[in-house]
């Protein structure tokens, strides 16, 4: 069965770096999302990416993150300087579309620590 | 804005049968989805409710009632692996695209 897959899994860095996490989708899905969950509360939805470009974005998805599909099977989360608060689980996720096909599926996550 | 609620926790026998409540406030709904997410772990897919009514898969329906803003997830003949966090998600359209809000999720705990 297909299956959204997400590298790294874990992930350490220093604030102030920038991080890159992967992600490839359902191969013939259409849409992607990326996902946070800070440890404890609820998935929060980051943004949604649709023929190479954002549809929507959360008021959390501010400038210091960039999403961008760099060929025609990764998807990637750019956090452009990390801050103590970005120590989270990142979840990729894709669906096929819309109208009956919405049911996203979620990828393994990558557990990021900022320190 | 929009607001879903769930109870935090819920604990259940072995065997038993359970129901978790979801209610939402929002505007453009399109679908529910339910989640299973065991800790540490990613979601899972369980159901997508668009229309009224219930739905059955196997151990698990997915119940909606679009007029009340409600929905409930039926657990039945409870294993202890279906231990693990409950998430109710409300989508709705937005400019054409699809926009995904989840809950806090309803923590199962199953007993022996």
């Amino acid at each position: 069965e297909p299956e959204v897959t997400q590298t790294p899994s874990h992930q350490v860095t220093q604030m102030g770096q920038e991080v890159i996490l992967r992600c490839v989708p359902i191969s013939n899905h259409l849409y992607f999302y990326w996902y946070r969950q800070i440890l404890g509360q609820k998935v929060e939805f980051l943004v949604s990416f649709y023929n190479n470009e954002i549809s929507e974005k959360s008021e959390i998805f501010d400038d210091q993150f960039s999403v961008e599909r760099p060929d025609g099977s990764n998807f990637t989360l750019k956090i452009r300087s990390t801050k103590l608060e970005d120590s989270a689980m990142y979840f990729c996720a894709s669906s096929e579309g819309l109208g009956g096909r919405e049911t996203q599926y979620f990828g393994p996550g990558t557990r990021l620590l900022v320190l | 804005g929009q607001n879903i609620d769930q109870p935090t926790e819920m604990t259940a026998t072995e065997g038993a049968i359970v129901q978790i409540n979801c209610t939402y406030q929002t505007s453009g709904f399109n679908g529910l989805f339910w989640y299973q997410q065991h800790a540490g772990e990613a979601p899972t897919f369980l159901s997508y409710n668009v229309l009224d009514g219930l739905e059955e898969k196997g151990r698990f329906s997915s119940f909606l009632s679009r007029s009340k803003g409600y929905s409930y997830l039926l657990l039945k003949e409870l294993q202890m692996k279906d231990s693990a966090s409950y998430l109710c998600a409300v989508t709705r359209r937005s400019g054409g695209y699809q926009k995904v809000t989840f809950g806090i999720g309803t923590k199962l705990q199953v007993i022996p």
